[in-house]
């Protein structure tokens, strides 16, 4: 099982651009969420995905969006990038029970 | 937003129990302690989760307090492997995985 995936691993855009980051869950989960995490912070919920639809959101503005496939697997879009979007980028899987939720490794994206 | 509350850093000498305190005082009833570590360079990586009665798992013990008002993950022989950043989450809203993450502790094991 190779658990969750993220790609890419680094990314340096510069400001205005957009981007496009992807996330592949853990076999058997189709819930997708993903966090924002600066540096020294802990991870921010940004949204999350569930049957093709984003279910929550966090507080972030509409610059982010998202999109899941029928294979569950998930992007994070993000346009008109700004300084303050350099982070990680974590994605993490579950499934529908009260149990854990796995992350990826994070994408480090650097906004120039 | 975080609704819980832990020391910024704590230290432990190796192969020595570590305990490590959350305050979590305006818990709801349906709410699940769950505690998350995140190792440099890596995602957050599951470690326990309860909701009333205290647990065990291969790498950890969670002790919750009998009102729910605060809990200790508890860490029976640190190694030096266990130095990472444990995060103590509230399932909020409960099931759906919206982890409101706080700064967490800050483990340092020393040799």
């Amino acid at each position: 099982d190779a658990g969750v995936t993220q790609s890419p691993t680094h990314l340096i855009k510069t400001r205005g651009q957009q981007v496009t980051l992807r996330c592949s869950p853990k076999s058997g989960h189709d819930t997708v969420s993903w966090y924002q995490q600066a540096l020294g912070q802990g991870p921010q919920f940004i949204f999350q995905y569930y049957e093709e639809e984003e279910r929550q959101r966090g507080n972030f503005p509409d610059r982010f969006s998202g999109h899941q496939f029928p294979n569950y697997s998930s992007e994070l879009n993000v346009n008109a990038l700004l300084l303050g979007d350099s982070a990680l980028y974590l994605c993490a899987s579950s499934r529908p029970s009260r149990t854990e939720a796995f992350f990826g490794q994070g994408t480090r994206l650097t906004v120039v | 937003d975080a609704k819980t509350t832990q020391p910024n850093s704590m230290e432990s000498n190796e192969e020595e129990p570590v305990h490590l305190p959350c305050n979590h005082s305006t818990i709801s009833g349906t709410d699940y302690i769950h505690w998350y570590r995140q190792l440099p360079s890596q995602g957050p990586e599951y470690v326990i989760h309860g909701l009333t009665s205290n647990v065990n798992n291969r790498m950890a013990s969670l002790a919750i307090a009998e009102d729910r008002k605060s809990s200790t993950l508890i860490l029976h022989r640190a190694t030096l492997r266990d130095a990472a950043v444990y995060y103590c989450i509230l399932n909020y809203p409960s099931g759906t995985y919206k982890y409101i993450f706080g700064t967490g502790t800050r483990l340092k094991v020393l040799a």
